[in-house]
């Protein structure tokens, strides 16, 4: 089946610009998470929806980056006033079961960010 | 908060030689998960070890969990161009069954083969 898709691949935007990425979990998934991976590093999570509702949204850096899942399917990560420092690959998740540690998330292709 | 490190940052080997990477969490976890991720490429889940001590293999990848479940390594046997990628390895915030779904990865281990 269809792994997890994210729209577009590449986004390149100026500072001080408004983004949304787009992430499609693999259909079925309850979890989604969004995590930033910036050169040379791992991962870093961001938030985790459970269902529609954001049940962790400790990783967000500050209240620029925000994220919603209205229909408990599609999520949409959105960047107020984008800064030079958001560059980075925005990798979205998902996994079968909500909140548990031992559930296998799927990562998706990611969207590459480059503000300008 | 908890902190997974990983050595060796950079590894380059021939083809044909072993490989080993080490992954020491500042907590003990619930489990450790492995990922690959191909350059340009996202992580690929490989493996998830729960129990102290396990031992799990994949064909030429060994990957072992520790007794005190605070550190993790994945081994590979003769190396292949195919195994080329960043290894990370991650693990659950908090303890298990207390809603740990975020993950915390290392930084990775960059692994190049010459062929």
């Amino acid at each position: 089946g269809a792994g997890v898709s994210q729209t577009p691949s590449n986004k390149v935007t100026e500072k001080g610009k408004y983004v949304e990425l787009r992430c499609d979990p693999i259909s079925g998934h309850t979890a989604l998470y969004w995590y930033r991976q910036s050169l040379g590093q791992g991962p870093e999570f961001l938030i985790y929806f459970q269902g529609t509702g954001a049940a962790d949204d400790s990783g967000l850096p500050n209240d620029r980056f925000f994220a919603v899942r209205p229909e408990g399917s599609v999520s949409t990560l959105k960047i107020q006033r984008t800064e030079r420092g958001d560059s980075a690959v925005y990798l979205c998740a998902s996994s079968l079961l909500a909140g548990t540690s031992t559930d296998t998330q799927y990562f998706g292709p990611g969207t590459r960010l480059t503000v300008l | 908060g908890q902190q997974v490190m990983q050595i060796p940052q950079y590894q380059h080997v021939q083809e044909g030689e072993d490989f080993t990477t080490y992954c020491n969490s500042s907590t003990t976890l619930s489990n450790i998960q492995w990922y690959k991720q191909r350059p340009g490429g996202h992580p690929v889940f490989l493996i998830q070890l729960v129990k102290s001590g396990e031992v799990k293999k994949q064909k030429r990848l060994t990957f072992q969990f520790g007794e005190a479940k605070k550190n993790s390594s994945l081994h590979i046997t003769a190396t292949q161009t195919t195994d080329v990628g960043t290894y990370f390895c991650a693990g659950p915030e908090g303890d298990s069954g207390a809603g740990s779904y975020q993950l915390t990865f290392g930084k990775g281990t960059k692994l190049s083969v010459i062929p």
